[in-house]
């Protein structure tokens, strides 16, 4: 069973930079492509982007110019960095599975963080 | 970049009822595309993929058709445990995969 635990700061002041974390367990990172998505309160689903097996990512143009995404292969985890956050990047963050064989289909999904970016 | 648009952004059903929930897309996804369930406080669920497929374990109450711009999510008989808001998104063209503003279904 395919089990994904995020963690990272909730509490970020504008320009710091956002860090989350996510460890995935009962699933090869060979067979997956690997996103977070993100939720303002209340709001809808922004998927800012995705990683693969390999290292190969692709982002979401809105926030391409702040974002990585990069895994650790060793330990079965992948991260998150969002640079010089503001308040509009304040948001429920959730790293998200999708298999290679339905790429873009996300079918497991973290518990989710609430980042909150106060001054 | 696809823009997804959501019809009705409330429907207000009684439980056993049919619940029709509409997405329509700015340009063609093909089947490309897929419906979430999202639940207060809990992380979407994948229901449909690919227009018409079912996930796995999802209840075959629920069904997915349409292809091209428009596209349908129904509830045969609407259950308690299906209020919700419900999304949908596409993978046709991307990045980025984009979602829709979603439909919330509550009992009326």
């Amino acid at each position: 069973q395919v089990q994904l635990q995020q963690w990272g700061a909730g509490l970020l002041k504008p320009s710091e930079t956002l860090s989350l974390t996510c460890a995935v367990y009962g699933a090869s990172f060979n067979n997956y492509y690997w996103s977070w998505i993100r939720q303002p309160p209340g709001k809808g689903l922004e998927w800012i982007g995705e990683i693969n097996h390999s290292g190969s990512t692709d982002y979401n143009p809105s926030l391409k110019s702040r974002v990585t995404i990069s895994l650790d292969t060793s330990k079965n985890q992948f991260s998150l960095k969002l640079n010089s956050v503001t308040a509009a990047d304040t948001a429920v963050y959730y790293c998200v599975l999708s298999s290679n064989w339905r790429r873009g289909y996300f079918q497991h999904w973290g518990q989710g963080t609430l980042v909150t970016v106060s001054s | 970049e696809i823009v997804l648009t959501q019809s009705p952004a409330t429907l207000s059903l009684s439980l056993g009822e049919r619940a029709t929930l509409s997405c329509r897309a700015s340009q063609s996804v093909s089947s490309y595309l897929a419906w979430y369930q999202q639940k207060p406080g809990q992380a979407p669920r994948l229901l449909i993929y690919d227009a018409s497929n079912r996930d796995t374990g999802i209840p075959a109450r629920f069904s997915g058709s349409g292809s091209g711009k428009e596209f349908t999510l129904t509830i045969s008989s609407l259950e308690a445990e299906d209020i919700a808001v419900y999304y949908c998104q596409q993978r046709s063209n991307w990045p980025p995969f984009t979602f829709g503003p979603g439909t919330k279904v509550d009992i009326k």
